[in-house]
């Protein structure tokens, strides 16, 4: 089946730096890629949905400036946390949906939990 | 825009017994709806989903059903075993843009051995 990785699971860092989140479609190509945000027993919501070749579309009250997306190619997409604060602190999960037949059947990736000290 | 609410927010039940999870939705032109799994510390995983033209899919202990006149729909698991217990949620989008998902608040679920 489908194989979305997510890397790192895991990050801790300063505040003020930038971290870097990637997401790749394993064994399919994803023209679209989703960002979601979730907060401890609470759901998705989703950030900006990452389209190849072109700008990423931001939902209403996110800041494109701080989250930045780049879907450099059919299997690659990253979400760049720039100047991170403790408030920025969450689990950050992707998404992927092959184009054509199952394009509605979306496969997550396993997550990265950002820690901002 | 969409709106869905789910119930309830926890759930707990011995192993063996069934467990009965419900979901509405606001926007008449949703008609696809999947169910997610997701345990601690990972993301979510499909587990089934059904479209506005049937009313009832089943994948072995899981069942969901959709009532679109009444715009709601709910996961049933039968048979419970401890490794069901997990986060659950539901979701209601477009078949064309599943991405755009409107998910609801999940269902913690205890399955106790």
């Amino acid at each position: 089946g489908a194989v979305v990785s997510q890397h790192p699971s895991r990050v801790i860092c300063k505040s003020g730096t930038s971290v870097k989140i990637e997401c790749r479609s394993l064994d399919f190509q994803a023209t679209t890629m989703f960002w979601y945000r979730q907060f401890p027993k609470q759901s998705l919501m989703l950030m900006a949905t990452s389209n190849e070749g072109s700008k990423a579309t931001y939902e209403q009250g996110v800041e494109k400036d701080k989250f930045l997306i780049n879907h450099a190619s059919l299997t690659l997409s990253t979400l760049t946390v720039t100047s991170a604060h403790p408030e920025d602190s969450s689990f950050y999960i992707c998404s992927a949906s092959p184009a054509g037949p199952g394009a509605n059947v979306l496969t997550f990736g396993a997550g990265s939990r950002l820690t901002v000290l | 825009g969409e709106n869905v609410e789910q119930h309830p927010s926890t759930l707990s039940v011995q192993e063996g017994d069934s467990a009965v999870i419900k979901c509405t939705y606001s926007d008449s032109a949703s008609n696809y709806f999947p169910w997610y799994k997701q345990e601690l510390g990972k993301g979510p995983q499909l587990i089934i989903d059904i479209r506005s033209n049937v009313g009832e899919k089943k994948d072995q202990r899981i069942a969901v059903t959709l009532n679109k006149t009444a715009k709601h729909f709910s996961l049933h698991i039968t048979e419970t075993q401890p490794e069901d217990s997990a986060v659950y949620f539901c979701a209601a989008s477009w078949l064309t843009n599943a991405g755009k998902s409107t998910f609801g608040d999940g269902t913690t679920l205890t399955v106790k051995p």
